[in-house]
C-alpha cells in the first residue's frame, strides 16, 4: 500500500519564476493538505483540498495557489518565486471523516530558489 | 490564536536511558487532538504517538509515553530505553482542523 507520494524530490528555481510541485495521497484517503517548513523550523499550515475545493487556508499569499484532482491528487503553484519561497514543502493526506486520527506525511519536495 | 512551543532546540540521552521531550501550547479550544511526530533526515513525518483532548488517560506507544496536564496546556513525550533509531527530529503538533507544529527538538543518542 504506497503512501504519500510526492514530485519532484528536489528542485532548483529562479527567483520569479513559477513552479508546481505535485503529490498523490495515500490509498483511501481524500483530503491533502500542503505545509511550507523552512529550514530549522516547524512545517506551517498552507491550504487544504477536499472534494477538489480549498476547504482551509493558512496565512499564505495569493501566489500560492493548489488544485485537487478527482482521483485526489494534487498540485501546489507558487507564482513570482521568492528567496524566501525556499523550504521543504511537505504534502499531508487524511481521510475527511478521520481527520483526527492523524495524517500520513510524504517524503517533501525541497525547494531551492536562486 | 493556537501556538505550540517547544522549548528545547537540541537534546542528547544515552542509549538505553529515558528522555523527556518538552511542549506547551495555546489554545481556546476544549476538543482537539494533540500529536507527536518524528522526522528522520529522509524528511518524512512519523507519527510517533496521538493524544485526544478529552480523554484524561495518557497515550503510550511502546517505549514512548505522552504525560499531558491539560489545564497547564503542556503535552511532553517520554522515550524509554533509547534506541540509536530514536535520533531525529521530533515535533510536537496539536491539530483543530489543522496542524500547528512547534519549532522542533533535536534529538541525539549516543551509543
Amino acid at each position: 500500500d504506497a503512501g504519500v507520494t510526492q514530485s519532484p524530490t528536489h528542485l532548483i528555481k529562479t527567483r520569479g519564476q513559477q513552479v508546481t510541485l505535485r503529490c498523490s495521497p495515500k490509498s483511501g484517503h481524500d483530503t491533502v493538505s500542503w505545509y511550507q517548513q523552512a529550514l530549522g523550523q516547524g512545517p506551517q499550515f498552507i491550504f487544504q483540498y477536499y472534494e477538489e475545493e480549498e476547504r482551509q487556508r493558512g496565512n499564505f499569499p495569493d501566489r500560492f495557489s493548489g488544485h485537487q484532482f478527482p482521483n485526489y491528487s494534487s498540485e501546489l503553484n507558487v507564482n513570482a518565486l521568492l528567496l524566501g519561497d525556499s523550504a521543504l514543502y511537505l504534502c499531508a493526506s487524511s481521510r475527511a471523516d478521520r481527520h483526527n486520527y492523524g495524517y500520513t506525511f510524504g517524503s517533501g519536495t525541497r525547494l531551492t530558489v536562486v | 490564536a493556537q501556538t505550540v512551543t517547544q522549548s528545547q532546540p537540541e537534546m542528547s540521552v544515552q542509549e538505553a536511558e529515558t528522555v523527556t521531550l518538552s511542549c506547551t501550547y495555546d489554545t481556546s479550544e476544549s476538543d482537539y487532538y494533540l500529536f507527536w511526530y518524528k522526522q528522520p533526515p529522509s524528511r518524512q513525518m512519523i507519527l510517533v504517538i496521538r493524544q485526544e483532548a478529552y480523554k484524561q488517560q495518557n497515550a503510550t506507544e511502546n517505549r514512548f509515553s505522552v504525560n499531558f496536564q491539560k489545564a497547564a496546556k503542556s503535552f511532553s513525550l517520554k522515550i524509554s530505553d533509547s534506541q540509536l533509531g530514536d535520533a531525529a527530529m521530533y515535533f510536537c503538533a496539536y491539530n483543530f482542523n489543522k496542524f500547528y507544529f512547534g519549532s522542533g527538538t533535536k534529538l541525539n543518542v549516543k551509543p
